[in-house]
């Protein structure tokens, strides 16, 4: 069964500092991983998808990495505004199923 | 386009009693899907379906039931509410299994 990590489980960073996020998985045969935010009381907003044949994925400050064969990805945030606090998933598509973690609690301090 | 909608916000049920959260999409996605959140466990498949008529097993799919005769609608059905199925739950949907989209979600109390 595919299991999905995030660490750490809560983050809290001045504004304007640069941050990693972190996703492990523990099996390397993934469809695509993709990073979610959500905002409390809210549904999930998708950042970005990675499929598994790329490396990584950019979309403004946001930049995802992947490495399948050591079943980790990185979500990095550039410049970090308190607008970016919320709670930051990662999800791996695994025979046709998708499995989340628990989630990186931000808050970006103004 | 709405996106997905997910009816209702949130209901409040006895042990026992039956209900169906309702889903719709109006993208034309194939794949839909609904999860349960629970905290400190992140989000978990109940069922899913690839298209009309098809539907399959996640995680977590005891005590719920679902069917799929159109595109659009995904409704989950549970049968006898327990207390164990107080959660939050999200309907989601995409093109085949790529970049998903979410609805608001369905806060569910069972007494």
């Amino acid at each position: 069964k595919q299991e999905v990590t995030q660490i750490p489980a809560a983050l809290s960073v001045p504004e304007g500092e640069n941050l990693v996020l972190n996703c492990s998985f523990t099996d390397s045969a993934i469809y695509n991983l993709q990073w979610f935010r959500q905002d409390p009381g809210k549904g999930l907003t998708s950042l970005l998808l990675i499929q598994s044949s790329q490396r990584e994925q950019t979309s403004g400050r946001l930049n995802a990495s992947l490495d399948k064969s050591s079943g980790r990805s990185t979500l990095y945030i550039a410049a970090s505004q308190p607008g970016d606090s919320a709670t930051y998933l990662c999800a791996v598509n695994h025979d046709n199923q998708f499995y989340f973690g628990t989630g990186t609690s931000l808050t970006v301090i103004p | 386009n709405a996106g997905v909608t997910q009816t209702p916000k949130f209901q409040v049920l006895k042990t026992g009693q039956s209900m169906t959260l309702q889903c719709a999409q109006d993208m034309n996605h194939e794949y839909m899907s609904w999860y349960r959140q629970d905290p400190g466990m992140g989000l978990r498949l109940i069922h899913y379906s690839v298209g009309a008529g098809i539907t399959d097993q996640g995680e977590v799919p005891n005590g719920y039931n679902v069917s799929r005769s159109t595109t659009e609608d995904f409704p989950l059905r549970l049968l006898s509410a327990a207390p164990s199925q107080t959660s939050v739950y999200f309907c989601a949907s995409s093109r085949s299994p790529e970049t998903q989209y979410f609805g608001p979600g369905t806060r569910l109390l069972v007494l």
